[in-house]
């Protein structure tokens, strides 16, 4: 499943897929970059980061792609599970400064047993 | 080490009244960032400060809103006279040092209700 940010807020996947979710950024001087996953009630909570330098980073089942021509960022999870259900925030910030993020709307993950 | 502590977790309030948010950062954290979320939204920064210091507040109201982090005790995000467009879900982040990335650490928020 692939979800478009800030026009497709939701996305639904079957459990045991791939999801890709992605995100526009706004600030082309932004220089590092982080995905987070807030669940109900929760704080965000970091998932992976790319600084940008790099255009690939891959962790634990998950993947982040950075795009510096066109300002994108997406988040790759494989096989997902039902725990993965949550909402995803990518964040930008410049690291020259206070390192305050910015954060795009979010997209929020199902995954369906 | 028991992470950054909101509190409360719940505050209702009605117009008019004040607000205090409570924010502890983690144990040897100097670093404190105050961001708002409103339903469906991405945060917010509202400010950043360090002991004793507010470093950047461009992301705070002009009125109304007040931050401090002294040198003992909580940082303390104060809301006076508040309006029901207040009502949003307040989260800080501590950092040892300006924040890359993962060293950045958000607490679990507090649920601000105007009613």
């Amino acid at each position: 499943g692939e979800s478009v940010g800030l026009h497709l807020p939701t996305l639904s996947v079957q459990e045991g897929d791939n999801s890709i979710i992605n995100c526009a950024y706004s600030n082309s001087a932004s220089d590092y970059f982080i995905w987070y996953k807030q669940e109900s009630g929760k704080g965000p909570q970091f998932i992976i980061d790319i600084r940008s330098n790099m255009d690939k980073r891959q962790g634990q089942r998950v993947t982040v792609l950075l795009n510096k021509t066109v300002k994108h960022l997406s988040l790759q999870i494989a096989a997902t599970q039902p725990g993965d259900s949550a909402v995803y925030f990518c964040a930008e910030t410049f690291t020259g400064g206070s390192e305050k993020l910015v954060f795009g709307k979010g997209t929020k993950l199902t995954v369906n047993p | 080490n028991a992470g950054v502590m909101q509190n409360p977790r719940h505050l209702v309030r009605r117009r008019g009244q004040e607000a205090r948010l409570r924010c502890s950062p983690m144990k040897g954290h100097s670093h404190v960032y105050w961001y708002r979320q409103l339903p469906e939204e991405g945060l917010k920064f509202m400010v950043y400060l360090q002991k004793e210091n507010i470093i950047d507040e461009s992301g705070m109201p002009k009125e109304r809103f007040s931050a401090e982090f002294p040198k003992e005790g909580p940082s303390i995000l104060r809301i006076q006279q508040v309006v029901r467009g207040d009502s949003a879900a307040y989260f800080c982040a501590s950092s040892p040092r300006p924040a890359r990335t993962g060293d950045y650490t958000f607490g679990s928020g507090t649920r601000l209700t105007v009613v």
